[in-house]
């Protein structure tokens, strides 16, 4: 079965430093591999999202992640975050299928401090 | 463009008692459609799916279940809740692309307290 580990359950930051937020899956096929934010008060949305390509993708708000591979690994970077991105982070893995279901992580919660 | 909706945002329910919550998606066709369960600590967890009308596959069992009326629209229910049926619900779609899914789309999810 698959499964998804979030590495870091609580992040506090001060602004400006850089934000690494690990995530590693579980599955030996083909997998689409995704961010998801959710700010406080808000919906669940979309920050970045592999399918195939350049194992580097950026998404919104200046997040990028890369895919690993070789370690089953999506961490998810910001150089240098921002008081406004205090929120709650999950990855999610889905497996290359027509249901399209998504597993996804404990979930982060990042704390930046102004 | 496409919006999805769940009602209710908040609701305060005693044990024994039903539960209905309903979702529908507006703007697409044929959409993939999830509930899942959020609790503090532990992610999203996928309760149900479903890839077309009538079509309902649980993930976890559970005190709950779900229908597919109508393409867009998804309904969690329950007969008689429990204590740990409380939690936040969210629905959420996806659809195919040239075979390949979609990113999902949430909604603005349902907090259920159980008392």
């Amino acid at each position: 079965a698959q499964s998804v580990s979030q590495h870091n359950h609580h992040v506090i930051l001060s602004e400006a430093a850089s934000l690494e937020l690990g995530c590693n899956y579980s599955y030996g096929g083909t997998v689409n591999l995704f961010w998801y934010v959710q700010y406080p008060g808000q919906h669940l949305q979309l920050l970045l999202k592999y399918f195939s390509g350049d194992p580097l993708v950026k998404g919104i708000k200046g997040f990028e992640a890369e895919f690993i591979k070789s370690k089953f690994s999506f961490n998810l970077r910001k150089p240098s975050v921002q008081w406004s991105d205090t929120a709650e982070y999950f990855c999610a893995v889905n497996a290359r299928s027509n249901t399209g279901k998504l597993i996804f992580g404990q979930g982060t919660t990042l704390q930046v401090k102004p | 463009s496409q919006t999805i909706h769940q009602w209710p945002a908040t609701l305060v329910q005693p044990v024994g008692s039903p539960l209905s919550l309903e979702c529908t998606v507006e703007g697409t066709s044929n959409p993939n459609l999830y509930w899942y369960r959020q609790a503090a600590g532990r992610g999203l967890q996928l309760l149900f799916y479903s890839v077309g009308i009538g079509q309902i596959s649980s993930e976890v069992p559970q005190n709950l279940s779900a229908s597919r009326p109508q393409d867009r629209q998804f309904i969690l229910s329950s007969k008689k809740l429990l204590l740990s049926d409380s939690g936040f619900y969210l629905c959420a779609w996806s659809v195919l692309l040239r075979d390949e899914n979609t990113e999902a789309f949430f909604g603005q999810g349902t907090r259920l307290t159980v008392v």
